[in-house]
């Protein structure tokens, strides 16, 4: 099946310092990818939505210069949290849809990002 | 915009008993409609999609246009059953899904 990878799987940053998280589709091309926040018990929150060779589309309230995303080729999708503070501390999920595929999206494992 | 609800924050049942997520879409078209899981300490994984109609771990989800519901079933759950489950629809031209809040289902043995 397919196979979506996150990395790094948990990251501790300082306040003020950049973290990178990367979301790759293992074994399938994946034009959209989608990028999501979830909190302690609660539901996903969609952030953005990244397409291949494009700017990403972000959601209502999330702030573009914060988190930035590229989406350089169909198998990878980044996401860079830009001056890190301790409220961007969160798990943050990246998705994506198979090319070829139906609309069913692939989840991957998640990044625990800490801001201290 | 498109709304998908899921009322019970948390269900909590027994080993063997039937047990039923409500799912409510607000797209009155024709969306698709997706069951995603999420087991403790792992990944969000589709569970089932209305297209396929198909049962997996003896779950169940029939569309219900009239009352806009894609309620998630199974009659007899078990304990591995025990998870976050999350109804997710994308309506009409675009693809980009909406999710419940989801819904924490505890299976007591």
């Amino acid at each position: 099946g397919a196979v979506v990878s996150q990395h790094p799987s948990w990251v501790i940053c300082k306040s003020g310092t950049s973290v990178k998280i990367e979301c790759r589709s293992l074994d399938f091309q994946a034009t959209t990818m989608f990028w999501y926040r979830q909190f302690p018990k609660q539901s996903l929150m969609l952030m953005a939505t990244s397409n291949e060779g494009s700017k990403a589309t972000y959601e209502q309230g999330v702030e573009k210069d914060k988190f930035l995303i590229n989406h350089a080729s169909l198998t990878l999708s980044t996401l860079t949290v830009t001056s890190a503070h301790p409220e961007d501390s969160s798990f943050y999920i990246c998705s994506a849809r198979d090319r070829g595929g139906p609309l069913e999206q692939y989840f991957g494992p998640g990044t625990r990002l800490t801001v201290t | 915009a498109q709304r998908v609800t899921q009322p019970e924050k948390l269900l909590s049942v027994f080993k063997g008993a039937p047990v039923e997520l409500k799912c409510n879409y607000s797209y009155s078209g024709s969306p698709e409609l997706f069951w995603y899981v999420q087991y403790s300490r792992q990944r969000l994984q589709l569970l089932l999609r209305h297209i396929s109609r198909e049962s997996i771990k003896g779950f169940t989800a029939d569309l219900n246009k009239g009352e806009t519901s894609f309620h998630l079933k199974k009659p007899f759950a078990q304990e591995e059953d025990s998870a976050m489950y999350y109804c997710a629809s994308t309506s009409g031209g675009s693809y980009i899904p909406t999710f419940g809040r989801g819904t924490s289902l505890i299976v007591h043995p």
